[in-house]
């Protein structure tokens, strides 16, 4: 069975600093990819980025970038320079190839402080 | 709009009653998912279709609830003799042919069961 671990229920950070958001997975499955996906009170779940189990490099896509390390089993998503509009809950998530189920993580609550 | 279309937003029915709430993806989109975030988790997968089939149903927690897609585009979740353990918003998405396979979700639907 695939199980995501976000340990931070909440994190706070300065404006215009980086944050890094932790989480771990746990899968027996070679080919799998893993998500973030924000989700601020509006309630909609915003995709981030994606990172593949093959990929060698580390995804990234604009200010955010996912620090993937395959034999932790670690996929820590970076914010840099955070903007007040950052703030928001922050889910990672998980799906094996062949499979469509989207599994996710507790979730994160960041908050950026003025 | 061109996202996610979840009506209605909020729905509150007494205990015992039967709900429908309807998802409308975005246009073009053949895969649709449900999912259903309780306060304080991460979304659960319920149901996913791939057109006008449910593909994957592994997720419905038991037969008092069922989901439809007659026509290949607009969904309907049904919960028959609601319980109050069924509070929580459900969450509508869809994905095209993305490389990522990722989802584009709405905003949600939240029922509250009295």
């Amino acid at each position: 069975a695939q199980k995501i671990t976000q340990t931070q229920p909440g994190m706070f950070v300065q404006e215009k600093e980086a944050v890094t958001l932790d989480c771990t997975y746990d899968t027996s499955d070679q080919s799998y990819g893993l998500f973030w996906y924000k989700q601020p009170s509006s309630g909609e779940m915003i995709f981030l980025i994606y990172q593949g189990s093959y990929d060698e490099q580390n995804a990234t896509e604009g200010r955010y970038s996912l620090n993937f390390q395959k034999a932790r089993k670690s996929a820590n998503l970076v914010i840099s320079a955070s903007q007040l509009g950052d703030s928001a809950m922050y889910f990672c998530a998980m799906r094996s190839s062949g499979s469509e189920k989207l599994v996710f993580g507790k979730g994160t609550k960041l908050t950026v402080n003025p | 709009g061109a996202g996610v279309s979840q009506t209605p937003s909020n729905k509150v029915t007494e205990k015992g009653k039967y709900v429908e709430l309807r998802c409308d993806p975005i246009s073009g989109h053949t895969a649709l998912y449900w999912y259903r975030q309780s306060l304080g988790q991460g979304p659960e997968f319920l149901i996913y279709f791939q057109g006008t089939g449910a593909a994957d149903d592994s997720g419905l927690p038991n037969d008092r609830f069922f989901a439809v897609r007659p026509e290949g585009s607009v969904s309907t979740l049904k919960i028959q003799r609601t319980e109050r353990g069924d509070s929580a918003v459900y969450l509508c998405a869809s994905s095209g042919t993305g490389f990522t396979g990722e989802l584009f979700f709405g905003e949600g639907s939240r029922l509250t069961v009295l």
